[in-house]
């Protein structure tokens, strides 16, 4: 199974700041990678997709590159609601693995 | 609007069963390929179960192969998960999710349940 390691596991920014989280595979994958934000108590939501490709909806401060084995979710301007819990995905392989989760916290 | 209802969790022993279904609404139900994910408490997301629009491809995860089933009735909009032999790891939200329309059986998943609380305890 392909595995995703994300780092850091936490990260403590402020408001206004900018953060990158990164995810990287144990395999090549192309680009075949998922972001998703996860607030508590709610089900998670897609944000980039494949890659790089912002869904609908998605403020544009939010941004993802990357192929292969390593990639980045980047905010560029933290706002009070960005603060949450970031997951990677990937889809290249069966089982679609998740990310073991970056928790972006106030500071 | 579109929405998916997830039901049917609780609290069950251990070795015992559970029916989770899931309502759809809003978008062509039989189009779309349907996934279940788990979360347990405090941890991460694991995706447990598949099953395309045409019921063609079903996957399991290692984790719950040959204990849950997946299926789903394309006529009521309705996704099922059957759980048995249920252990105290099997504690967790289960969501069900759409994957995105990609002709394959991978992908993300751009709609998902508000999920329901599944706890196997004695």
């Amino acid at each position: 199974a392909t595995q995703l390691t994300q780092s850091p596991s936490s990260l403590s920014a402020s408001v206004g700041d900018g953060v990158t989280i990164t995810c990287r595979a144990s395999q090549g994958i192309s680009s075949a990678l998922a972001w998703y934000q996860q607030k508590p108590g709610k089900a998670p939501k897609l944000l980039i997709y494949p890659a790089s490709s912002l869904q609908r909806g998605v403020p544009s401060r939010f941004s993802g590159s990357g192929s292969g084995t390593d990639f980045t979710l980047t905010i560029s301007s933290l706002q009070p609601e960005d603060f949450a819990t970031y997951y990677c995905q990937q889809f290249n392989d069966y089982p679609q693995t998740f990310g073991q989760g970056t928790k972006l916290e106030i500071k | 609007e579109v929405q998916l209802v997830e039901s049917g969790g609780g609290l069950v022993q251990p070795g015992g069963s559970l029916r989770l279904d899931c309502a759809a609404s809003g978008f062509p139900f039989s189009s779309y390929g349907m996934t279940w994910v788990r979360q347990a408490p405090g941890k991460g997301l694991e995706c447990i179960s598949y099953i395309s629009g045409g019921h063609s491809s079903i996957y399991y995860a290692d984790s719950v192969r040959g204990r849950f089933t997946i299926s789903r009735d394309n006529a009521r909009n309705s996704l099922f998960l059957q759980m048995s032999s249920l252990t105290v790891e099997d504690t967790a939200i289960y969501y069900c999710a759409r994957k995105v329309s990609t002709g394959t059986p991978l992908g993300a998943f751009d709609v998902w349940g508000l999920g329901t609380m599944v706890t196997v305890s004695s």
